[in-house]
């Protein structure tokens, strides 16, 4: 069974730091593609940032980029979204999401049940 | 960068009422549109992708349509747990996947 569990999420002051993770289970993680989306409270979804399957290929919203960072370690089946320079409009629920390719189209067919970020003073 | 708009907003609809959910790119993208599905408190969930092609174990009363600049959800007979937000995602721009802002399907 496809699991992706997110953890790191909280509450953190206006310009700290925060490093997300997703943990991956039950597929070959190093084969997929993988996407952070986030969505503000009630509010739609947003996308963050893609990267490849070997990390070789990164892309960011222009909302975090230059503050974001994407990795992975396919090592350890989890993908890291590090988050510096938090605004207040950076809270939301951030999602991690399998991304698929079929016939040159993508999607993301599996998503994790989201982590919380707050940013406030 | 693609905009993609949704309407209507939302809709009060009834259990076995037909759904037409519509949404709209800023620019033609072929048939890089996906559909998904999220209920309260829950992650979204994938519909159809490629604009049409149902995504395996969701039911057939979902069906997609639509290339270029227009699609549509269709939703043949609403069911109890259909009631939920709905968006298209573009996924003609390399990797930059834009969603729409959502149809909130409810209760009539």
């Amino acid at each position: 069974e496809v699991q992706l569990v997110e953890s790191g999420g909280g509450l953190v002051q206006p310009g700290g730091s925060l490093r997300l993770s997703c943990a991956a289970s039950g597929f070959t993680f190093s084969s997929y593609e993988m996407n952070w989306v986030r969505q503000a409270p009630g509010k739609g979804l947003e996308w963050v940032s893609y990267i490849s399957s070997s990390g070789s290929t990164i892309y960011y919203a222009d909302s975090v980029k230059g503050r974001f960072t994407i990795s992975r370690d396919n090592a350890k089946n989890s993908l890291y979204l590090q988050m510096n320079s938090l605004r207040a409009e950076d809270t939301a629920v951030y999602y991690c999401a399998r991304g698929r390719s079929r016939d040159g189209y993508n999607y993301s067919d599996y998503w994790g049940q989201g982590t919380l970020v707050t940013v406030s003073s | 960068d693609i905009q993609m708009t949704q309407s209507p907003s939302s809709l009060s609809a009834s259990v076995g009422d037909r759904v037409t959910i519509t949404c709209r790119a800023s620019q033609s993208i072929s048939s890089y549109l996906n559909w998904y599905q999220q209920k309260p408190g829950k992650a979204p969930k994938l519909l159809i992708y490629a604009a049409s092609s149902l995504q395996s174990g969701v039911p057939s009363r979902f069906s997609g349509s639509g290339s270029g600049t227009d699609f549509t959800l269709t939703i043949s007979s609403l069911q109890p747990e259909d009631f939920a937000t709905y968006y298209c995602q573009q996924s003609y721009s390399t990797h930059r996947f834009t969603f729409g802002p959502g149809t909130k399907v409810d209760i009539k």
